[in-house]
């Protein structure tokens, strides 16, 4: 079964601060991975994700993960925190059901950016 | 979310009646699904489809049916709500290489069950 666990439920920064959250993933097989945002009363949006391909992946606004296969993470960064980047950031697995793929969902962490 | 949209967008509902939440695709995918959103949990899976009339359950089946009689429409029942199944639904869609590509998401639905 797969299953990633997201470290810190709430993460604050100073604008223009380096962002950091946190994913681990458990997969008996190699995994696909995505990271997604969710604005105040909005649904999800897909920021990125990783197919097996470039270990080192860029998605929109300036975010980028990096899967580490040894450390079994795949942590999303910003070099630089904008007051538009708060949010909520789950990262998430695909898995199998036997009839259909299905994600696993992180319990999710809170971005607060601050002057 | 363009291709994808969810009905209604809010609701408040009485304790013991039924209710029945729908998603609407334009996108002519054949993977569907229904997720619960709550605070500490992230998003669960209720149920989710494979095709018409071919579904299955999630990891927090209980309590909920789905139908889904046309390609374009998920409809997720719950059948006498209660008030642990107040929170936000969110329906998703996902074509092709089954999830390869992610999910694209609904804007959600907001149950309250008083």
């Amino acid at each position: 079964a797969q299953s990633v666990t997201q470290l810190g439920s709430h993460v604050s920064v100073s604008e223009g601060a380096l962002v950091l959250l946190r994913c681990n993933y458990s997969s008996s097989v190699p995994p696909y991975l995505f990271w997604y945002v969710q604005y105040p009363n909005q649904g999800l949006q897909l920021l990125l994700k990783y197919t097996s391909a470039a270990t080192l992946v860029k998605g929109i606004n300036g975010f980028e993960a990096e899967f580490k296969k040894s450390e079994t993470s795949f942590h999303l960064t910003k070099p630089s925190a904008h007051m538009s980047d708060a949010a909520e950031y789950f990262c998430a697995v695909r898995g199998y059901t036997g009839t259909a793929s299905k994600l696993t969902f992180g319990t999710g962490t809170r971005l607060q950016v601050t002057l | 979310d363009a291709g994808i949209t969810q009905s209604p967008r809010h609701k408040v509902t009485e304790t013991g009646t039924p209710v029945t939440l729908r998603c609407h695709q334009t996108e002519n995918h054949r993977y569907m699904y229904w997720y619960r959103q709550d605070p500490g949990h992230g998003l669960r899976l209720i149920h989710y489809s494979y095709g018409v009339k071919d579904t299955d359950k999630g990891e927090v089946s209980d309590g909920y049916s789905v139908s889904r009689s046309k390609t374009e429409d998920f409809l997720l029942t719950l059948e006498s709500a209660t008030s642990s199944q107040t929170s936000v639904y969110f329906c998703a869609i996902s074509e092709p290489r089954q999830g390869a590509n992610g999910y694209t998401f609904g804007s959600g639905t907001r149950l309250t069950v008083v």
